[in-house]
């Protein structure tokens, strides 16, 4: 069966900091894979999808980045965090168009 | 623009009624998805919708897609404390390099008092 991990579970990172956050699939190949962001109390905003190694699309501009170093590794980065940058990330995958699996979720505070 | 909107976005009600989460979008999208979200938690896929006039039940649960309408709706069923939680719908929509996306709504909060 697949499972989807996403580390670190907490995080608590100053303004101005870098940041990095892993997720991984297993049990499946190829997937779609997708970073979101919600913010307390709020819906889910797409950051950055990908279909592939390397292959990575931004919805909407900001500070953060994406990569996709494996097939099954998708990673978000930051050079420098913003006080806005809080909130709870998921990441999650799908096979083509079909149903989304989330991870556990990041909850990141910038102080 | 596409849009997808939940109502209501608050919502109280005794154990044992009945209601309806009603969830509208903007666009042709023929496949609906409906989730859950507890407290400090992840989302947890409760239905998929494929076509128009598909409906799915499990347990209180009981959702219905109606895509003339662009409507679905997320219908509970004597309602337990165990069902409050954050409802979330969502559509495909093709992104910027031709792949399927997910617009999620605002979500509906609901609580169920004893």
């Amino acid at each position: 069966s697949q499972t989807i991990h996403q580390w670190p579970a907490t995080l608590v990172q100053p303004v101005g900091s870098p940041l990095s956050l892993e997720c991984t699939v297993e049990g499946t190949s190829n997937p779609n894979l997708y970073w979101y962001r919600q913010a307390a109390g709020r819906g889910l905003q797409l950051l950055f999808y990908s279909v592939g190694i390397g292959q990575i699309s931004s919805e909407v501009p900001q500070n953060l980045s994406a990569s996709r170093p494996q097939d099954r590794q998708f990673i978000l980065s930051s050079k420098k965090l913003l006080l806005s940058d809080s909130g709870f990330y998921l990441c999650a995958w799908s096979v083509g168009a079909d149903t989304q699996y989330f991870g556990p979720g990041t909850r990141l505070t910038v102080l | 623009e596409l849009k997808v909107e939940q109502n209501p976005l608050f919502l109280s009600m005794q154990e044992g009624k009945n209601y309806t989460i009603y969830c509208n979008y903007s666009t042709t999208s023929d496949r609906l998805y409906w989730y859950r979200q507890d407290p400090g938690k992840s989302l947890e896929s409760l239905f998929v919708l494929l076509s128009n006039g598909a409906v799915k039940q499990e347990g209180r649960l009981m959702a219905s897609l109606d895509t003339k309408a662009r409507l679905s709706t997320l219908h509970i069923t004597a309602a337990v404390h165990d069902l409050s939680a954050t409802y979330f719908c969502a559509v495909d929509a093709v992104g910027s390099s031709g792949t399927y996306k997910y617009i999620f709504g605002t979500g509906t909060r609901l609580k169920v008092l004893a």
